[in-house]
């Protein structure tokens, strides 16, 4: 079974310090692993995908398939950076899509 | 094109009675997705489409549950019988390659 996990339920950081949101999964094959936010009053939206290596909006995440982790980093937070952020991950075959997310880890940045 | 829309935004209704949602997905998208988001939860996958085929339905999606995309454009899921259990946002993404764009989502509450 596919499982995606977020420890942190909640994390605050200050303007301008680093922020990593943890996600780890579990998948027996090569997933694809993205991140999605929504931020307040919006949809949910793709940040990156792990596959595509970019850095979006400031942040990276790279896939550890030894430690089976996606971690999400920003090395300087910004304000409007606080939202909602959901790590999720697909397979392959015919499941390819089907999105198992995590439970989200809400991120403040503080001024 | 201002995305995938979902409609009602918003519905009430009483135990036992029956709802409909449509999800109208961006033009094109051949691949279109329904998920459930309770309280403090990540989304969850239940059903998808492939133009009209339905391809796969999650465990989740009981008996009461049927999800139908006809001529590959807009969906319909509709709830028979409903439970307070059902309470929840559903949410509708559509795709036409690696990236799932989501709707606003419709909110049930069930009384």
């Amino acid at each position: 079974a596919q499982r995606v996990t977020q420890p942190e339920k909640l994390l605050s950081v200050f303007k301008g310090a680093p922020v990593e949101l943890k996600c780890n999964y579990s998948y027996s094959g090569s997933p694809e692993l993205f991140w999605y936010v929504q931020y307040s009053r919006q949809r949910l939206q793709l940040l990156l995908r792990h596959i595509s290596r970019e850095s979006i909006k400031g942040f990276t995440a790279d896939l550890n398939k030894g430690e089976t982790s996606f971690h999400l980093k920003k090395p300087f937070a910004q304000e409007e950076d606080s939202a909602m952020y959901y790590c999720a991950l697909t397979g392959g075959g015919t499941s390819y899509g089907k999105l198992t997310f995590g439970q989200g880890t809400i991120l403040t940045v503080h001024p | 094109d201002t995305g995938v829309s979902q409609n009602p935004r918003h519905k009430i209704t009483k135990r036992g009675q029956n709802v409909t949602f449509r999800c109208d997905p961006i033009s094109e998208h051949n691949r279109l997705y329904w998920y459930r988001q309770t309280l403090g939860q990540g989304p969850e996958f239940l059903t998808y489409f492939q133009n009209e085929a339905q391809l796969e339905k999650s465990r989740l999606l009981s008996d009461r549950f049927s999800a139908e995309r006809p001529k590959g454009s807009f969906s319909t899921l509709e709830i028979q019988r409903t439970e307070q259990g059902d309470s929840a946002m559903y949410l509708c993404a559509s795709s036409s390659a690696h990236t799932q764009y989501f709707g606003p989502g419709t909110r049930l509450t069930v009384l």
